[in-house]
């Protein structure tokens, strides 16, 4: 099955830098890549997905890329701010969208 | 906006007791999902759901477990013969016809 290995498991940044979190996949026929930020105590929520016909996307603070040859995706987090503190997980489905989750990065941003 | 809800938040069982987990999708979804977080570890799935019939089911949904939507809104999950081993967050999640799921807050299982 599927494989999704995530690094660093902890992240800690001053405000205002950026975070980067990577992730890799292991079955090269994974083509949704989905990106979930989980705040103590909360749902997962997802922050960004990408599928594999596009090499990068972007909503404001927030970017994904994808290297399907490399077969490893990352989440781009610009000027962080406090509220961005979290635990970040990324994940990879194929079309039945059964989702597999790396293990998680959790974001302190010090102010 | 909707979400996905779960009851109970919480629930503390002895082991080899029955526990029923329970879910209330997103009013338009057609895809349910459980998954289960250990403490510390890697959120995992368990089951899919489709057309009233199990999709997908991983390795852990053994003969213990089973779901079921009993009615238009409910999804449930249920474990049979609890173990200290099934101690863990569960979450429920729904898809409508596009990728994302949606995930309820989640139901932390303590078997004793």
């Amino acid at each position: 099955g599927e494989n999704v290995e995530q690094h660093p498991s902890t992240l800690s940044v001053q405000e205002g830098d950026s975070a980067v979190i990577k992730c890799t996949y292991s079955d090269s026929a994974s083509n949704y890549f989905p990106w979930y930020k989980q705040e103590l105590g909360k749902r997962p929520q997802l922050i960004i997905d990408i599928r594999s016909n596009v090499g990068e996307k972007k909503d404001q603070r927030i970017a994904v890329t994808l290297n399907k040859t490399a077969k490893h995706f990352s989440l781009h987090i610009t000027e962080t701010q406090p509220e961005d503190s979290a635990v970040y997980f990324c994940a990879a489905s194929k079309n039945d969208y059964k989702l597999s989750f790396g293990a998680g990065t959790t974001v302190t941003v010090r102010a | 906006e909707p979400e996905v809800t779960q009851t109970p938040s919480h629930q503390v069982t002895q082991m080899g007791q029955e526990v029923i987990l329970r879910c209330v999708p997103i009013s338009n979804h057609l895809y349910f999902y459980w998954y289960r977080q250990i403490l510390g570890q890697k959120v995992e799935f368990l089951v899919s759901f489709y057309n009233n019939e199990i999709s997908e089911k991983s390795e852990i949904f053994d003969d213990q477990f089973s779901v079921e939507r009993p009615d238009g809104s409910n999804f449930t999950l249920k474990i049979r013969s609890t173990k200290l081993e099934d101690s863990a967050m569960y979450f429920c999640a729904s898809r409508g016809v596009g990728e994302t799921q949606y995930f309820g807050p989640g139901t932390r299982l303590l078997v004793l």
